[in-house]
């Protein structure tokens, strides 16, 4: 079946730093790709998304590629702030009636 | 606001009791997807509807039953509660031809 697996963390970086979560899943067909991100006490809020091989999703300074030849989305963004700690969902889908598949989720902590 | 409304906001109960969780989609959304978020089994499809009709299933317990009604709102019922089914419990909708979920808020459900 379709899965996704992504770094646990809790990822620690300093304020300003250069983030990279990584992401790769294993999925029958052509699935689309997700980043959720989750902040304390809060449910999930989509962050960006790519439907198809080599789009790339942003939103809020973070970027992810879809990239079929490596089966990753990795996600990234360039300088990172103490607003961004949260816990990070790569989700796949695949199409269909089934839900989304989730990856553990990754905890970012940022410090001041 | 992603315009999803879960209800209540967090049950405490005690084992072998039932809960019912509540969930409204956004206005418009005819799908409906149910997930469990546990510390050790992280995020879970459970079920989705469409207008009213099952349209799949994930990893639902047989204890476990939903429904969505008329009005496009939609019950997950627990029941023989036991301790492993404290968690989050999420629902999530779809607008038609769209693959983004969006989800509520959730219900955090402790059985004791």
């Amino acid at each position: 079946g379709d899965s996704v697996t992504q770094m646990e963390g809790p990822v620690t970086l300093s304020e300003e730093a250069f983030l990279t979560i990584n992401c790769t899943y294993t999925a029958t067909g052509y699935p689309s790709l997700f980043w959720y991100v989750q902040y304390p006490g809060e449910g999930l809020q989509l962050l960006l998304k790519a439907t198809k091989a080599d789009d790339k999703g942003s939103n809020k300074g973070f970027e992810a590629t879809y990239r079929k030849e490596t089966t990753s989305f990795h996600l990234e963004k360039g300088s990172v702030q103490v607003s961004d700690s949260a816990v990070y969902f790569c989700a796949l889908s695949g199409g269909g009636a089934d839900g989304l598949t989730f990856g553990k989720g990754t905890h970012l902590i940022i410090q001041p | 606001d992603s315009g999803v409304t879960q209800t209540p906001k967090h049950l405490i109960t005690a084992t072998g009791q039932r809960v019912t969780l509540r969930c409204s989609p956004r206005s418009g959304d005819l799908s409906v997807y149910w997930y469990q978020q546990s510390l050790d089994q992280g995020l879970q499809f459970l079920i989705q509807y469409y207008n009213g009709e099952e349209r799949a299933k994930g990893n639902i317990l047989e204890r476990f039953s939903a429904q969505q009604f008329p009005d496009l709102h939609s019950e997950l019922n627990l029941s023989s509660l036991e301790l492993g089914d404290s968690a989050l419990y999420f629902c999530a909708s779809r607008a038609r031809d769209q693959e983004t979920q969006y989800f509520g808020p959730g219900t955090r459900l402790l059985v004791l």
